[in-house]
Protein backbone atom coordinates (compact mmCIF):
# COMPACT_ATOMS: atom_id res chain seq x y z
CA UNK A 1 0.00 0.00 0.00
CA UNK A 2 2.27 2.54 -1.17
CA UNK A 3 1.04 6.20 -1.52
CA UNK A 4 1.11 6.81 -5.16
CA UNK A 5 3.08 9.58 -6.07
CA UNK A 6 1.74 13.45 -6.92
CA UNK A 7 3.86 16.61 -7.09
CA UNK A 8 4.09 18.30 -3.88
CA UNK A 9 3.41 21.65 -5.48
CA UNK A 10 2.20 23.45 -8.60
CA UNK A 11 1.55 27.13 -9.54
CA UNK A 12 -0.34 28.60 -12.14
CA UNK A 13 -1.50 32.61 -12.89
CA UNK A 14 -5.42 33.18 -13.24
CA UNK A 15 -6.64 31.84 -16.76
CA UNK A 16 -3.60 29.56 -17.13
CA UNK A 17 -4.18 25.89 -17.32
CA UNK A 18 -2.39 23.38 -14.71
CA UNK A 19 -2.09 19.66 -14.89
CA UNK A 20 -1.34 17.51 -11.53
CA UNK A 21 0.08 13.63 -12.30
CA UNK A 22 -0.42 10.58 -9.90
CA UNK A 23 1.48 7.53 -10.84
CA UNK A 24 1.08 4.47 -9.47
CA UNK A 25 1.61 1.06 -10.50
CA UNK A 26 0.05 -2.36 -12.55
CA UNK A 27 -1.57 -3.23 -8.89
CA UNK A 28 -3.71 0.31 -8.86
CA UNK A 29 -3.95 2.92 -11.06
CA UNK A 30 -2.90 0.79 -14.41
CA UNK A 31 -5.37 -2.43 -13.49
CA UNK A 32 -8.37 -0.18 -13.13
CA UNK A 33 -10.47 2.76 -14.20
CA UNK A 34 -10.94 3.37 -10.88
CA UNK A 35 -9.10 6.82 -10.14
CA UNK A 36 -10.84 9.81 -8.30
CA UNK A 37 -9.58 13.24 -7.52
CA UNK A 38 -10.63 15.27 -4.55
CA UNK A 39 -10.29 18.92 -3.44
CA UNK A 40 -9.79 20.14 -0.15
CA UNK A 41 -9.86 23.50 0.89
CA UNK A 42 -8.23 23.73 4.37
CA UNK A 43 -9.94 23.07 7.48
CA UNK A 44 -12.90 21.24 4.95
CA UNK A 45 -13.87 18.06 4.60
CA UNK A 46 -12.23 16.72 0.75
CA UNK A 47 -14.87 17.33 -2.13
CA UNK A 48 -14.97 14.33 -5.10
CA UNK A 49 -14.75 16.62 -8.92
CA UNK A 50 -13.10 13.41 -10.67
CA UNK A 51 -14.32 9.69 -10.32
CA UNK A 52 -13.75 6.25 -12.76
CA UNK A 53 -10.58 8.17 -14.04
CA UNK A 54 -12.67 10.76 -16.18
CA UNK A 55 -16.50 11.28 -15.01
CA UNK A 56 -17.08 14.64 -13.53
CA UNK A 57 -19.68 14.60 -11.04
CA UNK A 58 -23.17 16.72 -11.07
CA UNK A 59 -22.15 20.35 -9.81
CA UNK A 60 -18.48 20.16 -10.49
CA UNK A 61 -17.06 23.03 -13.09
CA UNK A 62 -16.03 21.88 -16.42
CA UNK A 63 -12.29 23.12 -15.98
CA UNK A 64 -11.68 20.21 -14.08
CA UNK A 65 -10.65 17.22 -16.34
CA UNK A 66 -9.18 13.95 -15.51
CA UNK A 67 -7.32 11.40 -18.01
CA UNK A 68 -5.23 8.37 -17.85
CA UNK A 69 -2.06 6.83 -19.65
CA UNK A 70 -1.17 3.44 -18.27
CA UNK A 71 0.26 3.88 -14.63
CA UNK A 72 -0.32 7.82 -14.71
CA UNK A 73 -3.35 9.50 -14.19
CA UNK A 74 -4.09 13.31 -14.38
CA UNK A 75 -5.94 15.71 -13.25
CA UNK A 76 -5.97 19.36 -15.52
CA UNK A 77 -7.58 22.33 -14.15
CA UNK A 78 -8.14 24.85 -17.06
CA UNK A 79 -8.88 28.46 -16.61
CA UNK A 80 -7.30 28.83 -13.15
CA UNK A 81 -8.92 30.81 -10.65
CA UNK A 82 -8.47 31.93 -7.21
CA UNK A 83 -10.75 29.71 -5.23
CA UNK A 84 -9.06 26.49 -7.06
CA UNK A 85 -6.26 27.20 -4.83
CA UNK A 86 -6.34 24.11 -2.79
CA UNK A 87 -5.01 21.10 -1.76
CA UNK A 88 -5.94 17.78 -4.38
CA UNK A 89 -5.73 14.31 -3.95
CA UNK A 90 -5.73 10.92 -6.17
CA UNK A 91 -7.19 8.04 -5.03
CA UNK A 92 -7.10 4.57 -6.75
CA UNK A 93 -8.64 0.89 -6.38
CA UNK A 94 -5.86 -2.20 -5.34
CA UNK A 95 -5.77 -5.18 -6.25
CA UNK A 96 -6.30 -6.31 -2.43
CA UNK A 97 -9.50 -4.42 -2.76
CA UNK A 98 -7.69 -1.73 -0.64
CA UNK A 99 -7.76 1.96 -1.49
CA UNK A 100 -4.41 4.11 -2.32
CA UNK A 101 -4.24 7.73 -1.99
CA UNK A 102 -1.63 10.40 -3.15
CA UNK A 103 0.40 12.46 -1.28
CA UNK A 104 -1.41 15.73 -2.15
CA UNK A 105 -0.47 18.54 -4.45
CA UNK A 106 -0.96 21.71 -2.99
CA UNK A 107 -2.08 24.28 -5.97
CA UNK A 108 -1.08 27.47 -5.73
CA UNK A 109 -2.86 30.38 -7.97
CA UNK A 110 0.04 33.11 -8.55
CA UNK B 1 -29.09 14.87 1.46
CA UNK B 2 -26.91 12.39 2.74
CA UNK B 3 -25.65 13.13 5.98
CA UNK B 4 -22.91 11.48 8.12
CA UNK B 5 -21.94 12.78 11.20
CA UNK B 6 -18.97 11.29 13.22
CA UNK B 7 -18.26 11.52 17.13
CA UNK B 8 -15.91 9.94 19.88
CA UNK B 9 -13.01 11.90 19.13
CA UNK B 10 -10.68 13.32 21.54
CA UNK B 11 -7.36 12.94 23.76
CA UNK B 12 -5.57 9.49 24.21
CA UNK B 13 -2.31 7.89 25.62
CA UNK B 14 -0.40 5.77 23.89
CA UNK B 15 -1.69 1.98 23.88
CA UNK B 16 -5.00 2.78 24.82
CA UNK B 17 -8.90 2.34 23.20
CA UNK B 18 -10.88 4.78 21.35
CA UNK B 19 -13.87 3.98 19.35
CA UNK B 20 -15.41 5.79 17.08
CA UNK B 21 -18.66 6.19 15.53
CA UNK B 22 -20.41 7.78 12.59
CA UNK B 23 -24.48 8.38 12.41
CA UNK B 24 -25.73 8.09 9.11
CA UNK B 25 -29.19 9.44 7.82
CA UNK B 26 -30.86 10.53 4.70
CA UNK B 27 -29.92 7.22 2.96
CA UNK B 28 -30.38 3.54 2.77
CA UNK B 29 -27.50 2.76 5.22
CA UNK B 30 -27.17 -0.58 5.26
CA UNK B 31 -27.16 -0.52 0.83
CA UNK B 32 -23.74 1.12 1.31
CA UNK B 33 -20.10 -0.23 2.01
CA UNK B 34 -18.88 2.49 4.20
CA UNK B 35 -15.06 3.88 4.82
CA UNK B 36 -12.60 5.40 7.56
CA UNK B 37 -10.40 7.66 5.88
CA UNK B 38 -8.01 9.34 7.91
CA UNK B 39 -5.60 12.76 7.61
CA UNK B 40 -2.88 13.57 10.24
CA UNK B 41 -1.86 17.46 10.78
CA UNK B 42 -0.58 19.09 8.14
CA UNK B 43 -0.67 15.20 5.94
CA UNK B 44 -1.98 13.68 3.12
CA UNK B 45 -5.11 11.27 3.50
CA UNK B 46 -4.99 8.09 4.04
CA UNK B 47 -7.08 5.22 3.32
CA UNK B 48 -7.97 2.91 7.08
CA UNK B 49 -10.73 0.28 6.52
CA UNK B 50 -13.74 -0.43 4.35
CA UNK B 51 -16.73 -2.66 5.86
CA UNK B 52 -19.23 -4.04 3.07
CA UNK B 53 -22.94 -3.19 3.12
CA UNK B 54 -24.07 -6.52 5.14
CA UNK B 55 -20.86 -6.32 7.04
CA UNK B 56 -20.21 -9.48 5.68
CA UNK B 57 -16.34 -8.56 4.54
CA UNK B 58 -14.08 -5.84 6.12
CA UNK B 59 -10.46 -4.58 4.93
CA UNK B 60 -7.68 -2.64 6.48
CA UNK B 61 -4.59 -0.62 5.70
CA UNK B 62 -1.32 -2.13 6.84
CA UNK B 63 -0.78 0.40 9.14
CA UNK B 64 -3.65 -0.45 11.10
CA UNK B 65 -4.42 -4.29 10.43
CA UNK B 66 -4.46 -6.03 13.92
CA UNK B 67 -5.12 -3.33 15.96
CA UNK B 68 -8.42 -1.38 14.37
CA UNK B 69 -11.51 -2.95 13.68
CA UNK B 70 -14.42 -1.60 11.61
CA UNK B 71 -18.16 -2.55 12.21
CA UNK B 72 -21.98 -1.32 11.62
CA UNK B 73 -25.35 -1.97 12.88
CA UNK B 74 -27.74 -1.69 9.80
CA UNK B 75 -30.29 -1.54 12.43
CA UNK B 76 -28.99 1.80 14.71
CA UNK B 77 -27.86 3.58 11.09
CA UNK B 78 -23.94 3.65 12.00
CA UNK B 79 -20.60 3.09 11.37
CA UNK B 80 -17.74 2.38 14.12
CA UNK B 81 -14.06 2.17 14.10
CA UNK B 82 -12.91 0.47 17.49
CA UNK B 83 -9.22 1.60 17.90
CA UNK B 84 -6.74 -0.42 20.40
CA UNK B 85 -3.17 -0.26 20.71
CA UNK B 86 -3.16 3.36 19.79
CA UNK B 87 0.08 4.93 18.64
CA UNK B 88 0.97 8.59 18.36
CA UNK B 89 1.13 8.11 14.62
CA UNK B 90 -2.48 7.75 14.51
CA UNK B 91 -3.17 11.06 15.46
CA UNK B 92 -5.21 12.69 13.01
CA UNK B 93 -8.97 13.59 11.86
CA UNK B 94 -10.95 10.85 11.08
CA UNK B 95 -13.51 10.64 8.17
CA UNK B 96 -16.29 8.73 7.73
CA UNK B 97 -16.97 8.43 4.00
CA UNK B 98 -19.86 6.46 2.27
CA UNK B 99 -18.49 4.13 -0.71
CA UNK B 100 -19.58 4.20 -4.43
CA UNK B 101 -20.10 1.32 -6.26
CA UNK B 102 -15.95 0.72 -4.75
CA UNK B 103 -15.06 2.93 -7.20
CA UNK B 104 -14.94 6.55 -5.18
CA UNK B 105 -16.10 8.64 -2.34
CA UNK B 106 -19.10 11.15 -3.03
CA UNK B 107 -19.77 11.65 0.84
CA UNK B 108 -17.81 12.41 3.88
CA UNK B 109 -18.51 13.27 7.48
CA UNK B 110 -16.49 16.56 9.02
CA UNK B 111 -14.32 14.68 10.49
CA UNK B 112 -13.55 13.93 14.46
CA UNK B 113 -9.96 14.56 15.85
CA UNK B 114 -8.18 11.85 17.77
CA UNK B 115 -4.84 13.17 19.38
CA UNK B 116 -2.93 10.19 20.45
CA UNK B 117 -0.17 11.71 23.50
CA UNK B 118 1.31 10.70 26.69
Amino acid sequence: QSALTQPASVSGSPGQAITISCTGTSSDVGSYNLVSWYQQHPGKAPKLIIYEDTKRPSGVSYRFSGSKSGNTASLTISGLQADDEADYYCCSFEARATWVFGGGTKVTVL
Amino acid sequence: QVHLVESGGGAVRPGRSLRLSCAASEFLFGSYGMHWVRQAPGKGLEWVAVIWRDGSQENYADSVKGRFIISRDNSKNTLYLQMNSLRAEDTAVYYCVRDEREAFFAHWGQGTLVTVSS
